[in-house]
């Protein structure tokens, strides 16, 4: 079973628009983490965030949002008013009680000038 | 250099030939993983290291892949008899503590790998 959902494939936005990215989780454990990376066209996998399970409090970072809702298993990352520079693939991903990452398999985001 | 370090960047390997891809981690970093990444799709482990140990090979889809960190630094993956669904870019990601999950991985740009 997919440990990591992205269920968007690929989005496309028209620059300064807001756009979510979602991502849903699966674990049994209490304990875990959930990150984002961000896979320019370069390549290189570029960390944006990490959360662990028991801190809820949403994040802002500039412009980037992230809400976790344990209730829903749920950890979306929204971006406000998008530039062309934040088209690239994001992959949310999970980490239990070891050190193996559990990614999703992306969502392409094509910001539109 | 700062970052994660893998070479070749590019590797064109006939369907037989064995193919060794190599990662040097950020200076310091006791973690090492290898990650493959098929067309389209996420990351998916492979194996992880602690210093020169191998912890984890859970991920290495048959007995053709062997890595190996001899000195705990620079790491090799070395691919036997290679396959076309071998044809993949090979990540390598490390981290600076050796325990839990909650440290960042820090990923170089990886080695793709074409098998014809």
């Amino acid at each position: 079973a997919q440990k990591v959902t992205q269920a968007q494939t690929e989005i496309s936005v028209v620059e300064k628009e807001d756009v979510t990215l979602d991502c849903v989780y699966e674990t049994r454990d209490t304990t875990y983490y959930l990150f984002w990376y961000k896979q320019p066209p370069s390549g290189e996998l570029v960390f944006l965030i990490r959360r662990n399970s028991f801190d809820e409090q949403n994040e802002i970072s500039g412009r980037y949002s992230w809400n976790f809702q344990k209730s829903t298993s749920s950890f979306n990352f929204t971006i406000t008013a998008s530039q062309v520079v934040d088209s690239a693939v994001y992959f949310c991903a999970l980490s239990e009680d070891s050190n193996q990452f559990y990614f999703g398999t992306g969502t392409s985001l094509t910001v539109i000038p | 250099g700062a970052g994660v370090s893998q070479s070749p960047r590019y590797k064109v390997a006939k369907r037989g030939q064995d193919v060794a891809l190599r990662c040097d981690p950020i200076s310091g970093h006791v973690s090492l993983f290898w990650y493959q990444q098929a067309l389209g799709q996420g990351p998916e482990f492979l194996t992880y290291f602690q210093n020169e140990a191998q912890l984890d090979k859970s991920g290495l889809p048959s007995d053709r892949f062997f890595a190996e960190r001899p000195e705990g630094s620079v790491s090799t993956l070395k691919i036997q008899r290679t396959q076309q669904e071998d044809s993949a870019v090979y990540l390598c990601a490390s981290s600076k503590l050796g325990e839990y999950s909650y440290n960042e991985q820090f990923f170089g740009p990886g080695t793709r790998l074409t098998v014809l």
